[in-house]
């Protein structure tokens, strides 16, 4: 069974940096493209960033809010997703959810979501 | 970006009952439309992909329609688990954008 479990979440003083992990089992790891995304506190959601598979490019992209600051990683050795997040600000503040790509930006799994809290 | 935008925004349904909301694209977007539901404190479910594909498992009471800028889910026949906030996603420009999600509540 699929399945993503994020971790790394927590409270963060504005400014600050986290790095969050999302660890994959279920299926082969390394040949999905793999995204974040983020819902603010009883809002919508939004996408942040994806990475593609290394047989595909290893290719990055970043919702523009988050370009230069966040940074989307992966070990394929160890089935786990990064999301490198610095210079954080309250707009940041969200569960942030870990997703496989079933296609180009089709969401079919997602983890549970971790809660990050910028506040002072 | 293109905006997505849902509508209606909330809606009180009984159990039983036929429901079509609706999710109108800034641009076109042909038919690289997604659906999900989300439940409260939990992840969103992927249920339509390709604005008219039933993902694998999705019960067929769920149905998607449309092409170009507008689009429909339709649930035919309301079951209590159905009860869930539903959101379309556009993916046929980088960044995807999800609509603002419609509220599906018991009357």
């Amino acid at each position: 069974e699929e399945q993503l479990v994020e971790s790394g979440g927590g409270l963060i003083q504005p400014g600050g940096s986290l790095r969050l992990s999302c660890v994959a089992s279920g299926f082969t790891f390394n040949t999905y493209a793999m995204s974040w995304v983020r819902q603010a506190p009883g809002k919508g959601l939004q996408w942040v960033s994806t990475l593609s598979s290394s047989g595909s490019g290893g290719n990055t992209y970043y919702a523009d809010s988050v370009k230069g600051r966040f940074t989307i990683s992966r070990d394929d050795s160890k089935n786990t997703l990064f999301l490198q997040m610095s210079s954080l600000g309250a707009d940041d503040t969200a569960i942030y959810y870990c997703a496989r790509e079933l296609t180009y930006y089709t969401f079919d799994y997602w983890g549970q979501g971790t809660l990050v809290t910028v506040s002072s | 970006d293109i905006q997505m935008t849902q509508s209606p925004s909330s809606l009180s349904a009984s159990v039983g009952d036929r429901v079509t909301i609706t999710c109108r694209a800034g641009q076109s977007i042909s038919n690289y439309l997604n659906w999900y539901q989300q439940k409260p404190g939990k992840a969103p479910k992927l249920l339509i992909y390709a604005a008219s594909g039933l993902l694998s498992g999705v019960p067929s009471r769920f149905s998607g329609s449309g092409s170009g800028t507008d689009f429909t889910l339709t649930i035919s026949s309301l079951q209590p688990e159905d009860f869930a906030t539903y959101f379309c996603q556009q993916r046929f420009t980088t960044p995807p954008t999800f609509g603002q999600g419609t509220k599906l509540e018991i009357k």
